[in-house]
């Protein structure tokens, strides 16, 4: 089945521990994006990736970081996460010309 | 900056009625328009614009691009209970600007019976 897999689904954490949310493609697509979605605001793009080794910064890129080594891997990291980092991440996957597909999305909570 | 804003934000209907949402943009290096539907989870696709004029339809739901108007709406006729949701237009970019994506805040629908 084509998907587009995040792990974990729900996290709670405090200050400043170091953290990740994986994130997995199963379809060869090129194109992997990290989103936070918070209450009353659409998706903002954190970082996007073009193919292995290539990303760039979205509209909201402070605080996190990501790595593209394998095509279907794209690994979002938050060194020292904080409370305004607080929110609902979805990954997704699309190749070129097509609609993206999107992960069941991450509710994180830093306290 | 790129921006994309969605209106109205919010909108209560009947079941039966027809409603209009719109989006208008501002980017750089145009590719697409894009409409998803999320209802409490992960959003799903709708359609996607790349020509003006042509519209797009999928049983209820109907859209149409304005590159002209730098503009979109998505009509749904005859709104049922199930089309409540959050529905969010998003602009693609193309060249330098390839995997960028830039969404509006989302146009919150509720039907009621």
């Amino acid at each position: 089945e084509a998907q587009v897999t995040q792990n974990p689904r729900y996290l709670i954490t405090v200050t400043g521990k170091k953290l990740t949310v994986t994130c997995s493609q199963n379809m060869n697509h090129e194109y992997m994006s990290w989103y936070r979605q918070d209450p009353g605001l659409g998706l903002r793009q954190i970082y996007y990736s073009m193919n292995v080794e290539v990303t760039d910064k979205g509209d909201v890129p402070e605080g996190y970081k990501v790595s593209r080594k394998e095509k279907r891997n794209f690994p979002l990291i938050l060194e020292s996460p904080s409370p305004n980092q607080t929110s609902l991440y979805f990954c997704a996957s699309s190749t070129y010309g097509d609609t993206q597909y999107f992960g069941p999305g991450t509710r994180l909570t830093v306290l | 900056e790129d921006k994309v804003v969605q209106s109205p934000l919010s909108l209560v209907v009947h079941e039966g009625d027809t409603v209009t949402l719109n989006c208008s943009y501002e980017v750089t290096n145009f590719r697409s328009l894009l409409w998803y539907k999320q209802e409490k989870k992960a959003p799903t696709f709708l359609f996607m614009l790349t020509s003006s004029g042509i519209e797009k339809k999928s049983g209820r739901l109907s859209s149409i691009l304005d590159k002209k108007e730098l503009s979109s709406i998505l009509n749904i006729t005859a709104t049922q209970t199930g089309d409540s949701a959050i529905y969010l237009c998003a602009v693609e970019g193309d060249n330098t600007n390839a995997g960028k994506s830039t969404f509006g805040d989302g146009t919150t629908l509720t039907v009621k019976p």
